[in-house]
């Protein structure tokens, strides 16, 4: 079965500073990964998708994330925090044809002024 | 458009009360979702169902119903809930469940479940 694990369950940065969410998958075959934003109590927002078209993906609201298959990551990137990123992430994998997601532990990221 | 609705925002029942989740999308999708999500946790699966057909029960027990009386809408019904089943239900839809693994999953902003 595949899997997602997020490396630290809060991570704090700095206002202007550089954004750094872990995501590790564990998949038997070729996968397919998300990254969503949840805001305090809302839905959940797609930021990005690794598709095996680029390993590096740009998604909404500056964020980005490169898939290594060495490495087993998905690791997601922002170059510079802002207050507005304060929120839940989850890394996702998408099993057999997708119709099932599954999600890590997810990161809140707390920004600072 | 990419808009998933969910009614209510905030529901509060008793024990023994009977109420109803509801969900609707019009982006076409034929796959459509039901999540249960404690708090500080991932959004766990419910139900899949797709081309209004149920395809996936993730042993979820009895006293939640899910319902899709058409392509649009998904009802999750409610009796009889435990104090423990209070949580966030998030509805999603997807375009269909024999499309490609990169399909998103659209999310709904979800409803807020309190049970007394």
């Amino acid at each position: 079965a595949q899997s997602v694990t997020q490396l630290g369950s809060h991570v704090s940065v700095s206002e202007g500073a550089l954004v750094l969410l872990r995501c590790n998958y564990s998949s038997s075959v070729p996968p397919y990964l998300f990254w969503y934003v949840q805001y305090p109590n809302q839905g959940l927002q797609l930021l990005l998708k690794y598709t095996s078209a680029a390993t590096l993906v740009k998604g909404i609201n500056g964020f980005e994330a490169e898939f290594k298959k060495s490495e087993t990551s998905f690791h997601l990137t922002k170059p510079s925090a802002h207050m507005s990123d304060a929120a839940e992430y989850f890394c996702a994998v998408s099993e057999g044809n997708g119709n099932k997601l599954v999600f890590g532990a997810g990161t809140i990221l707390r920004v600072k002024s | 458009d990419t808009e998933v609705t969910q009614t209510p925002k905030h529901l509060v029942m008793g024990m023994t009360n009977k109420k109803s989740l509801k969900c609707e999308q019009h982006m076409g999708h034929r796959a459509m979702y039901w999540y249960k999500q404690k708090a500080k946790k991932p959004p766990e699966l419910m139900f899949v169902y797709s081309y209004e057909k149920l395809s996936i029960n993730e042993s979820v027990p009895s006293r939640f119903s899910p319902e899709c009386p058409n392509s649009s809408l998904l009802n999750l019904h409610l009796h009889a809930l435990q104090p423990e089943d209070s949580a966030l239900y998030l509805c999603a839809s997807r375009r269909g469940e024999r499309e490609y693994g990169t399909d998103t999953q659209y999310f709904g902003p979800g409803t807020r479940l309190t049970v007394l």
